[in-house]
């Protein structure tokens, strides 16, 4: 699969729990972004990359979010001291320019209990 | 920041009858806009997206609309099938940003 990929698919954590995900974006592309979607609702921009630049985050960014990309290959996203507001889609897509279509990875569903 | 929303959230159609969701944005600036189709546990997958310099793009039974002025944009899907039963999102991005604004979504079902 050439798509865009997401590490792990599912994870279950205890309320203050660190998590951390990983997203391997097409190849080629050199731009990435990070997404969080709640149920019955869409994707939320969380932040940006170009190569390994963070150009943009969101306010829903807090601090105990922090998101890399030191290769400017893959990402991960790390959510420190997990709260139960947490649990949620957190979606990768990635995209050759900024004018093109991003494409979207599976998602991991994190469950904070 | 750009706000968009979408309606219906739900719409049930007859197969073969048409289908037409609708999005209103609000930053004039925005010059992108891209429809997502989420199946149940999948990831959203573009079907047509249509730039501010386009009113309309056509791709077989898909189409989309933009109206500048009055800042919204409309997905129709014509023929409907029912493959084509998911959650379908409209997104808005702004010119000089990178982030996609997306709506909440139109659960879209197609009855056989």
């Amino acid at each position: 699969d050439t798509g865009v990929s997401q590490d792990p698919r599912h994870k279950i954590t205890k309320r203050g729990q660190n998590v951390t995900f990983r997203c391997d974006p097409i190849s080629e592309h050199n731009r990435l972004y990070w997404y969080r979607q709640t149920l019955g609702q869409g994707p939320e921009f969380l932040t940006y990359f170009q190569n390994e630049a963070q150009l943009e985050k969101s306010r829903l960014l807090s601090d105990r979010f922090s998101a890399e990309r030191p290769k400017g290959s893959f990402s991960t996203l790390e959510i420190q001291r997990t709260e139960q507001g947490d649990s949620a889609m957190y979606l990768c897509a990635s995209s050759v320019e900024r004018a093109g279509e991003a494409f979207f990875g599976q998602g991991t569903r994190l469950t904070v209990v | 920041g750009e706000n968009v929303e979408q309606h219906p959230s739900t719409l049930s159609v007859q197969e073969g009858d048409s289908a037409v969701i609708k999005c209103t944005y609000s930053d004039s600036a925005s010059n992108y806009f891209p429809w997502y189709k989420q199946e149940l546990g999948k990831r959203p997958q573009l079907i047509i997206d249509i730039r501010s310099n386009v009113g309309e793009k056509k791709d077989q039974r898909i189409a989309v609309t933009l109206n500048k002025t009055a800042k919204h944009f409309s997905l129709h899907i014509t023929e409907t099938q029912p493959e084509d039963s998911a959650v379908y999102f409209c997104a808005a991005r702004s010119a000089g940003r990178r982030a996609l604004t997306f709506g909440s979504g139109t659960r879209l079902q197609v009855q056989p």
